[in-house]
């Protein structure tokens, strides 16, 4: 079975100042897919970005970037220089190749207050 | 625009009174889902469907029911709605190959449930 623990809860910081969600993974496939979504306070799910398993490059979009690490089972998910609009929740997903269920870790609140 | 539409966004019923939530999606998309999100619990899928005629449960089929009579469509039945059915649901489509190769996912906007 596949599990994905987003053990911060809930996270407040300062405008600009840079944070960290963690997100660590289980599973025993070889082949799998995570992912990143935004949860703003209006409700819909935004896609952020997906990683292969087969792919261990970091990547960075503006103010976001990723760090996959295989050896430690971890998708951390860091935002430089916060701004309020960054405040909504935050969920790791997993997906192992050939199923089809989305495992979602239960959510990183993060407040960026001015 | 490719988009999942979810309808109504917004109810609040009674118990055990028989609702649909539709949702439709314009990318002629094999595979949806359907997921529901709680307070601590983040989204657990209920049901999915590979494709027409082809449903199977989810974590957490209890109380639910689909169908997919047509490709675009798959709606989500409360035959008899519950208070702990009191929910955030979201439908989701992907490509069929993108079910097995992880593709992108696209939600709906979510549907407000609140069972009184």
């Amino acid at each position: 079975a596949q599990k994905v623990t987003q053990a911060q809860t809930e996270i407040s910081v300062v405008e600009k100042e840079d944070v960290t969600l963690d997100c660590v993974y289980e599973t025993r496939d070889t082949t799998y897919y995570l992912f990143w979504y935004k949860q703003p306070p209006s409700g819909e799910l935004v896609f952020l970005i997906r990683r292969n398993s087969f792919d261990e490059q970091n990547e960075i979009s503006g103010r976001y970037s990723w760090n996959f690490q295989k050896s430690t089972s971890s998708f951390n998910f860091t935002i430089t220089a916060s701004q309020v609009v960054d405040s909504a929740v935050y969920f790791c997903a997993l997906r192992v190749s050939g199923y089809s269920t989305l495992t979602f870790g239960k959510g990183t609140m993060l407040l960026v207050s001015p | 625009e490719a988009q999942v539409t979810q309808n109504p966004r917004y109810l609040i019923t009674v118990t055990g009174k028989k609702l649909t939530v539709t949702c439709s999606q314009n990318m002629n998309h094999e595979y949806m889902s359907w997921y529901r999100q709680d307070p601590g619990l983040g989204l657990r899928q209920i049901y999915y469907s590979m494709n027409v005629e082809v449903t199977d449960k989810g974590d957490v089929p209890e109380g639910y029911k689909v169908s997919r009579k047509e490709k675009r469509n798959f709606p989500l039945i409360l035959e008899s709605p519950s208070p702990n059915q009191t929910s955030l649901y979201f439908c989701a489509s992907s490509s069929r190959t993108g079910a097995i190769s992880g593709n992108t996912i696209y939600f709906g906007e979510g549907s407000w449930l609140t069972v009184v």
